[in-house]
């Protein structure tokens, strides 16, 4: 059983460039949601996608965005990149769309922006 | 504004002793409760979990504690050891709807000799 990986694992980009950051689901599970941690804070939900479609969004603005494959691997978007996007990014995959219990995280893509 | 606190950034505890993490929440719509430990350089991985009709759930070493009227839940860890050394997400949700976990801040644990 294969776990959650992400990559890349660090990148540095500059103020105004877009990233796209991506994430293997677990096997068996459909379901992927995206975090956003921020230095000293907790995770933040970005938003979530199952059967390629965004289920349920957090407090960010349009230029986040998510796709979901029909291997239910995910990419996460973010375009005209902001000093404040510095972050980990987590991706989450669970085998339900409800349930906390379920989600294996990956270890994160650490995001620079200079 | 933070909907899931957790006060204390750090706790030091022997080992052999209980620790006791702590996390307050202000919105009356969550009714599921998580924790989650994550150690450096690793995603955070789920430790137990607790719906709003319980007032406790047991795990082996783990137990949460839920006093709904408060909005506080507690973990406690006994005995700790030094494996248990991590920071410590409390998390809240909403049961029925798409997951989408609201997190505090983190408590770093440290377990000593």
């Amino acid at each position: 059983e294969t776990g959650v990986t992400q990559s890349p694992t660090h990148l540095i980009k500059t103020r105004g460039q877009q990233v796209t950051l991506r994430c293997s689901s677990q096997s068996g599970h459909n379901t992927v949601s995206w975090y956003q941690q921020a230095l000293g804070q907790g995770p933040q939900f970005i938003f979530q996608y199952y059967r390629e479609e965004e289920n349920g969004r957090g407090n960010f603005p349009p230029r986040f965005s998510g796709l979901q494959f029909p291997n239910y691997s995910s990419e996460l978007n973010v375009n005209a990149l902001e000093l404040d996007d510095s972050a980990l990014y987590l991706c989450a995959s669970s085998p339900l769309v409800t349930g906390g219990e379920g989600y294996t995280f990956g270890s994160g893509t650490r995001l620079t922006v200079v | 504004d933070q909907q899931v606190k957790q006060n204390s950034p750090s706790l030091s505890v022997q080992e052999g002793r209980i620790s006791i993490l702590n996390c307050d929440y202000t919105n009356s719509m969550f009714d599921y409760f998580l924790w989650y430990k994550k150690y450096p350089a690793e995603g955070p991985t789920f430790l137990i979990s607790i719906s709003s009709i319980k007032d406790k759930n047991e795990d082996g070493r783990f137990t949460v504690f839920l006093n709904k009227s408060a909005k506080h839940l507690s973990l406690h860890i006994v005995p700790s050891q030094p494996g248990d050394s991590a920071v410590y997400f409390c998390a809240a949700d909403k049961i029925g709807t798409a997951s989408k976990l609201t997190f505090g801040t983190g408590t770093r644990l440290q377990v000593t000799l």
